[in-house]
């Protein structure tokens, strides 16, 4: 298995509070990928990596925010949570274009 | 823009039994095509992955996968399955973005495979 570790793994938190999520690899791989996974919707995207400090927005940014400061850490930041975000958040890093392996998860739950 | 249909919700089949998952996508270009299996609380697994070259690509955990151009389809087939394959099946196809190269991957909606015993 890739090493990706997320943390939390668990968060409650009320809304209009910020949160952030951390995703740690130890593969040195470029790309990193912060999915969102809601029932009946499969995975979306939110925002990806291609290096340190080089980010871009997939199809449901709005409300987020990412940075990169080291190639192993990708942060998530919902700037002001909403009960719209509660979901489970997924990591993921790929060393190519092509395949890209998954962290545990994190499952947030705003309130 | 591409997009991925796993026409069944949820399926059931006997252990021992075969089984073929559905996944049809849409994308302009030679697709990327993957599939992921997720155990409930767990992140997704790849099991498999065609890029090009043979149309029959093979995974793990006895899994294997076709590509039909013609049909747009990439269903998932296993001869014979065992009660630990019950887990959630993700179909996906790829899609390189521009600004900065990797893979853009589509999902679809996802199939829940129950085993009975």
């Amino acid at each position: 298995d890739a090493g990706i570790t997320q943390s939390p793994r668990h968060k409650v938190t009320e809304t209009g509070t910020p949160v952030t999520l951390r995703c740690h690899q130890t593969e040195n791989h470029r790309y990193m990928y912060w999915y969102r996974q809601d029932p009946g919707h499969g995975l979306r995207l939110i925002h990806y990596s291609y290096g340190v400090k080089d980010t871009d927005k997939g199809e449901v940014s709005d409300g987020y925010s990412v940075s990169r400061s080291k190639t192993e850490d990708f942060l998530l930041t919902l700037e002001s949570a909403t009960s719209s975000q509660t979901s489970v958040y997924f990591c993921a890093i790929s060393s190519t274009s092509f395949e890209q392996y998954f962290g545990p998860g994190t499952r947030l739950t705003v309130t | 823009a591409q997009s991925v249909t796993q026409p069944d919700i949820h399926i059931t089949v006997s252990e021992g039994a075969s089984l073929e998952l559905r996944c049809n996508y849409s994308y302009g270009a030679t697709p990327y095509l993957f599939w992921y299996v997720q155990s409930p609380g767990q992140g997704l697994q790849l099991l498999l992955k065609y890029f090009s070259g043979d149309t029959l690509v093979q995974g793990i955990k006895g899994f294997e996968a076709e590509f039909k151009r013609s049909q747009s389809s990439f269903n998932l087939r296993k001869p014979s399955v065992h009660w630990s394959d019950a887990a959630e099946y993700f179909c996906a196809v790829g899609a390189l973005i521009l600004t900065g190269g990797g893979n853009k991957l589509t999902f679809g909606t996802g199939t829940q495979l129950k085993v009975e015993l």
